[in-house]
């Protein structure tokens, strides 16, 4: 079936410019999770939301980042005032319940750059 | 000092060889130990997941935990140029949903 599916693939913006990054689920999949992945820093966990629970949102770099989860599927990723260092490849993954958690599907990315 | 360290590489080998791959980390409570494969300019692929201690086979892959040492290991037998990617080992607290990466291995099999 289909996989984890995020868009754009690639986005150039200027810097302070907002962006949305979005990302789709596997469908089913109630749990889902947002990391980053930039050179020297690895992959980094961003937010998790699960079901209707109040999502961790513990590993949020700054105020300039949100997400939501609208209908307990799609998400969105956005980042306000964009800065150099925002750049990186945004990765989301689901699982099928917040007790699955050991095995999360990524999506492709997405490749953000800020100049 | 990162919670889970893995060594950057690259690592380069030649078709047929078997190839090992570590991490080692701090947190004595990670309860899960995962390895993904990343083939570039993709996600992150699930290869295996091992909770607690042991070894655990798929294939040509295996995945070792030693806990009392705070090491893993994922060994690939029969190396093909299809496994050359990046691989990270990544683990998980009982109770918690994020995962805990490594920097990744960055491999390469020459046929």
């Amino acid at each position: 079936g289909a996989g984890v599916s995020q868009s754009p693939s690639n986005k150039v913006t200027e810097k302070g410019k907002d962006v949305e990054l979005r990302c789709d689920p596997i469908s089913g999949h109630t749990a889902l999770y947002w990391y980053r992945q930039s050179l020297g820093q690895g992959l980094e966990f961003l937010i998790y939301f699960q079901g209707n629970s109040a999502p961790d949102k513990s590993g949020l770099p700054s105020d300039r980042f949100s997400a939501e989860r609208t209908g307990g599927s799609v998400s969105t990723l956005t980042i306000q005032r964009t800065q150099q260092e925002d750049s990186a490849v945004y990765l989301c993954a689901s699982t099928r319940s917040r007790t699955e958690k050991e095995t999360q599907y990524f999506g492709p990315g997405t490749r953000l750059l800020v100049l | 000092q990162k919670e889970v360290e893995q060594d950057p590489g690259p690592l380069s080998v030649p078709e047929g060889a078997i190839v090992s791959l570590n991490c080692t980390y701090s947190n004595s409570a990670f309860q899960y130990f995962m390895w993904y494969r990343q083939y570039s300019r993709k996600g992150p692929e699930l290869l295996m997941y091992t909770y607690s201690s042991g070894n655990k086979e798929d294939g040509r892959f295996t995945a070792q935990v030693d806990k009392s040492s705070k090491y893993i290991s994922l060994f690939i037998r029969d190396s093909q140029p299809s496994d050359s990617a990046t691989y990270l080992c990544a683990m998980l607290l009982q109770g918690a949903q994020k995962l805990v990466f490594g920097q990744g291995t960055r491999l390469t099999i020459n046929p």
